[in-house]
């Protein structure tokens, strides 16, 4: 069976540090990959999609970046941090356009 | 562009009664659409996914179903209990975008 995973599972970061937030897969192959936040009261917003290895598409301008090394792995970066990035990360992975499976996720606190 | 709304934005309801969520879509063009539990500080998890040709999906306690030409999806809950307490979300894929449009969600709390 697929599983997926998240980590740190918590993050607590000083404004201008970097970020790197891991993601991975098992038990599938060239799965679609997704990274997704979720803010405080407000709905999810997908950040980043890839559907191969270093094919990742941007949905959002913003102060982050996403990078897929591997097939099941997918890394959520930034080199310097603001306040506003933080919030929920959640990944997620899917078979072509079927049903989402979502890991985890991370809370991230930017001081 | 895909805007998806859910109705109520919360509800609170006694141990055993059965009860409805309402999600509604503005454009019909979809793949399919999925119902999603989220308890607080946690993942979502996958509930139902039902494709575009079809008119209802169920697993046990839940029944999902789709009018794809009124832009509308309900998830019945038969014989609420308090682990059903949790964050309903229902996203649509939309054939214009190729991706998850989600709603916010409504809270659900079951009291015994």
């Amino acid at each position: 069976s697929q599983t997926i995973h998240q980590w740190p599972a918590t993050l607590v970061q000083p404004v201008g540090s970097p970020l790197s937030l891991e993601c991975t897969v098992e038990g599938t192959s060239n799965p679609n990959l997704y990274w997704y936040r979720q803010a405080a009261g407000r709905g999810l917003q997908l950040l980043f999609y890839s559907v191969g290895i270093g094919q990742i598409s941007s949905e959002v301008p913003q102060n982050l970046s996403a990078s897929r090394p591997q097939d099941r792995q997918f890394i959520l970066s930034s080199k310097k941090l603001l306040l506003s990035d933080s919030g929920f990360y959640l990944c997620a992975w899917s078979e072509g356009i079927n049903e989402q499976f979502f890991g985890p996720g991370t809370r991230l606190t930017v001081l | 562009k895909q805007e998806v709304t859910q109705i109520p934005a919360a509800l609170s309801v006694p141990e055993g009664e059965n009860l409805v969520l309402n999600c509604s879509f503005t454009d019909s063009a979809i793949y399919n659409l999925q119902w999603f539990r989220q308890d607080p500080g946690k993942g979502l998890t996958s509930l139902l996914l039902i494709q575009s040709s079809q008119r209802e999906q169920t697993s046990g306690r839940l029944n999902a179903s789709l009018d794809k030409s009124s832009g509308r999806s309900t998830l019945y809950i038969a014989a609420s209990q308090p682990g059903d307490s949790a964050t309903y979300l229902c996203a649509v894929n939309s054939e214009d975008t190729d991706k998850l449009i989600f709603g916010t969600g409504t809270r659900l709390q079951v009291f015994p």
